[in-house]
């Protein structure tokens, strides 16, 4: 079964406007990534955050991660009609960081200009 | 970031034909190599892990007779979707990674459809 859980699984905003998205998980991790996918393509890696760090940023994004609830958010701001993709966060399980990524369900995202 | 190339990027096969999907890193040389499948709509299903030089390690539910999986060189990964039906029609990823590092670099998925 899938690791995390997302929501909103569907999200509309304006062009200009934040959007956040988040991201559950059930086991232990050694660090989360989030991934942006255009309509039919491969994936694009955005941030990975660690499990020692509870806050990173990257341009316009903004990651976080509590460990403590099993969570992390992640915040696109100034949205453009160029982020609209589906955002996915993905986790690591394992401690020697192998690439093996258990992926959530994913956000949607509409950014409309 | 480093490159890793999947070829086809869409194929149409007939049912009960074979159909073989190739995942390349371009720019370095990927120890392990794991692959997706993604319906519409859906997030992705981790399927396999493929090392160079052994046999690949399926995740629970995924037919290995079904799905070959071939990782002969440090560069090159293959999947083989064997007597296609069209309930196997979906989007199959790639990913690639040294092993000592986080990030895994992607493939840019191939749509696979059988008629």
């Amino acid at each position: 079964s899938q690791q995390g859980e997302e929501d909103p699984q569907a999200l509309s905003i304006q062009e200009g406007e934040n959007a956040t998205m988040n991201c559950s998980y059930k086991t232990s991790i050694n660090n989360l990534q989030w991934y942006r996918q255009n309509s039919g393509r491969g994936l694009v890696h955005l941030i990975l955050i660690r499990s020692n760090e509870r806050e990173k940023h990257s341009g316009r994004l903004r990651v976080t991660l509590d460990t403590s609830k099993k969570s992390s958010s992640l915040l696109i701001t100034a949205s453009r009609a160029a982020d609209t993709a589906s955002y996915f966060c993905a986790t690591d399980l394992s401690s020697s960081n192998t690439g093996k990524l258990i992926f959530g369900q994913g956000t949607t995202l509409q950014v409309k200009p | 970031g480093a490159v890793v190339s999947q070829h086809p990027s869409r194929v149409i096969c007939k049912s009960g034909t074979s159909v073989k999907i190739e995942c390349r890193s371009l720019d370095f040389q990927a120890t392990t190599m794991f692959w997706y499948r993604q319906f519409p709509k859906q997030s992705l299903m981790l399927m396999a892990t493929s090392n160079e030089g052994s046999k690949a390690t399926y995740e629970q539910g995924v037919e290995k007779d079904k799905f070959l999986i071939n990782h002969a060189s440090l560069t090159l990964s293959t999947l083989t979707v064997t007597s296609a039906h069209p309930e196997d029609s979906s989007f199959y990823i790639c990913s690639a990674t040294t092993g000592d590092q986080t990030e895994a670099f992607f493939g840019q998925g191939t749509r696979l459809t059988v008629v």
